[in-house]
């Protein structure tokens, strides 16, 4: 099984309907993060959770809202999803060190039509 | 304005052939991740780098990071079709900033 693993893996929905997607890790890690990825911008910094009572916004956090349940489950909401949030999403965990490893998951993939 | 600058952005080359990937910023970072991305899933990492200067090397992989910590290189010495992917660079700390990518092909 995936360490980190993400759902749904695809979705296609609507303009103005709420999205949630996913994020769960057998890690242990205390650091979770959202990233967007885009054809040539690489990956953007959504939202990024050092612990279940911190939650930080990232670059491009507009438009977006996360939840961080327990240490391993982080989700991200999309309350009102439009064209441009069409993307591939990822989940990603890191330990304490500010150098460390960064362990994705296999990404979302939305689509807002 | 993105932080970190990747040129090329895609490079297709044939297989045997040797390349360079490149990592700038105007920015000093502590220090710098090279991480490859293969079509459906994750990026994965590939190197650290933290002292300026410094290079390190992964079997055909060599990774050097600029004296001022500001930019890094990937260079690949006689591509394989499994060399084929995205190839990002990253500042780290606590919000570890991605470079644009390289998607690279490698042709049999």
């Amino acid at each position: 099984d995936a360490d980190v693993t993400q759902t749904p893996r695809n979705r296609i929905t609507k303009t103005g309907k709420r999205i949630m997607l996913e994020c769960s890790q057998t890690k242990g890690h205390d650091r979770m993060y959202w990233y967007r990825q885009d054809p040539g911008l690489g990956l953007r910094l959504i939202y990024y959770s050092f612990d279940v009572k911190d939650i930080n916004k990232g670059e491009i956090s507009d438009g977006y809202s996360v939840s961080r349940q327990a240490q391993a489950k982080f989700s991200l909401s999309l309350e009102s999803a439009i064209p441009n949030q069409t993307a591939l999403y990822f989940c990603a965990t890191s330990d304490l060190r500010g150098d460390g490893e960064l362990f994705f998951g296999e990404g979302s993939r939305l689509t807002v039509l | 304005t993105q932080l970190l600058e990747q040129s090329p952005q895609f490079l297709s080359i044939q297989e045997g052939e040797n390349l360079t990937v490149y990592c700038n910023s105007s920015s000093v970072f502590s220090s710098l991740q090279w991480y490859r991305q293969e079509p459906g899933e994750g990026p994965v990492l590939l190197v650290t780098v933290v002292t300026g200067g410094e290079v390190k090397k992964l079997k055909r992989l060599t990774f050097q990071f600029g004296d001022a910590r500001k930019d890094s290189s990937l260079h690949i010495t006689a591509a394989q079709p499994g060399d084929t992917g995205l190839y990002l660079c990253a500042a780290t700390g606590n919000q570890f900033y991605f470079g644009t990518g390289t998607s690279l092909t490698v042709i049999p």
